[in-house]
């Protein structure tokens, strides 16, 4: 059974900070997704990283992929308050194309 | 990617009551799914909504309390029936365009139950 662990669970930080949420899973799989969620509101989808050794940026997050190691990370540079948000990883399962969801990281970005 | 709209946005309803969601996406999709989210909790799959055939449903989901439909490739139903407190979430329906690698999410659908 596909198993997807999220760390921290709950973050608080500094503007201008840099910081990392880890994402584990454990069994093979071939795509991994990150998302946020704003209080009440939807999923945004962040990143779809598909191969090892994947590496997406845009503005200041950065995913990574190490499927050899089942890991993703989720890094935040200088961070802002406008990132306050909660992240989610999930995962493919590639036994029935099902994504099973982490249990999110609640990151606070005090100003 | 996918437009969603989801219907009612929000509602609060009495206890024993049923309430139908209402999922449309601007595109043909084989693949639509419903996920509850509980207070303060990550995304459960309660099931796939298939076209032209009974709905899959996730271990500790059950057909009679959360009935399905799906008519045709762009839209779905999930209903809430004989509601209770617990049943209190946002559900999501959520889809993954064909030659998409990823699912796209609905805005959700907030439910109290009273």
């Amino acid at each position: 059974e596909l198993k997807v662990e999220q760390n921290p669970l709950f973050l608080s930080m500094q503007e201008g900070k840099n910081y990392t949420i880890y994402c584990n899973y454990s069994t093979t799989s071939d795509r991994l997704y990150w998302y946020r969620q704003d209080p009440g509101k939807s999923l945004e989808s962040l990143f779809v990283l598909l191969s090892n050794g994947a590496v997406k940026q845009e503005g200041r997050l950065m995913a990574s992929l190490d499927t050899k190691a089942r890991l993703s990370t989720l890094h935040i540079t200088a961070a802002v308050h406008d990132l306050s948000a909660t992240y989610f990883c999930a995962v493919d399962n590639p036994r029935d194309d099902k994504i099973i969801f982490g249990k999110g990281t609640r990151l606070h970005i005090l100003p | 990617s996918a437009v969603i709209s989801q219907k009612p946005s929000r509602d609060i309803c009495q206890r024993g009551t049923s309430l139908t969601i209402q999922c449309q996406v601007d595109s043909q999709v084989t693949m639509m799914f419903w996920y509850r989210q509980q207070p303060g909790q990550s995304l459960t799959l309660i099931a796939t909504a298939n076209q032209g055939s009974e709905a899959t449903y996730e271990s500790g989901f059950v057909i009679d309390k959360f009935p399905i439909s799906r008519p045709n490739l762009t839209f779905s139903t999930l209903t809430v029936s004989n509601m209770s407190p617990e049943d209190s979430s946002i559900y999501l329906c959520s889809v993954e365009p064909a030659g998409n690698n990823e699912q796209f999410f609905g805005p959700g659908t907030r439910l109290t139950v009273l």
